[in-house]
């Protein structure tokens, strides 16, 4: 079957960096997308891996290992409003969209 | 530019009933989709239409049915409302470059 991984929840500091880590099993791959997501809201674009390397974007960069069949999203100088659900989505040999169940980030000041 | 809308925000249906979730999108994008989102799970794709007069199955098609007349318009119907379908559905669609997706801003639905 199709599995994405992300832990469920994880807890960071203003001001400090945070990795969001994402592993998958899919039947193929072409691409890899990462979106945020608030409380109560849709989840936004963030960022789009097709090949690997690093892709950065501001404070966000995101990073991609086809062999491994991991990525990871990269917040620094985090900032409260930061504080969202990050969902990793894998697209397969079929271009359908697998997603992960998310990774809710809690910022603390 | 609205982006993609939904309607209704938000309703309560009976068990039994039926419901039409409307969704339009006003970025002339080819392909558009149906999700739901329930806690701790995953978004799980309906359905889904690659151009307009054309639509396919999702990973949880049963109980829901889709037609798309229109580049603009994806209305998701439920014919006969059970619990299980209590949900956030979001509508989407993608552009034809990274086929990014854009989501609508959500229906939240309560089956009684």
């Amino acid at each position: 079957g199709q599995n994405i991984d992300q832990p469920t929840e994880m807890t960071a500091t203003e001001g400090a960096i945070v990795q969001i880590n994402c592993t998958y099993q899919t039947s193929g791959f072409n691409g890899l997308f990462w979106y945020q997501q608030h409380a109560g809201e849709a989840p936004t674009f963030l960022s789009y891996n097709v090949l690997d390397g690093l892709e950065e974007k501001g404070r966000f960069s995101s990073f991609l290992s086809r062999s491994k069949g991991y990525s990871y999203l990269l917040l620094k100088e985090l900032q409260m409003k930061d504080s969202a659900s990050y969902l990793c989505a894998v697209r397969d040999q079929d271009y359908q969209l697998i997603w992960g169940a998310g990774t809710k980030l809690i910022i603390k000041p | 530019t609205a982006g993609i809308t939904q309607a209704p925000t938000s309703q309560i249906l009976a068990a039994g009933r039926s419901m039409t979730l409307r969704c339009t999108q006003d970025m002339r994008h080819n392909a558009m989709y149906w999700y739901r989102q329930d806690l701790g799970l995953g978004l799980r794709l309906i359905h889904y239409s690659n151009t307009a007069g054309t639509t396919g199955k999702g990973e949880v098609p049963d109980g829901y049915s889709v037609s798309r007349a229109n580049t603009d318009d994806f209305p998701l119907t439920l014919a006969s409302a059970v619990p299980s379908q209590t949900s956030v559905y979001f509508c989407a669609s993608s552009d034809g470059g990274t086929d990014t997706q854009y989501f609508g801003p959500g229906t939240r639905l309560t089956v009684l």
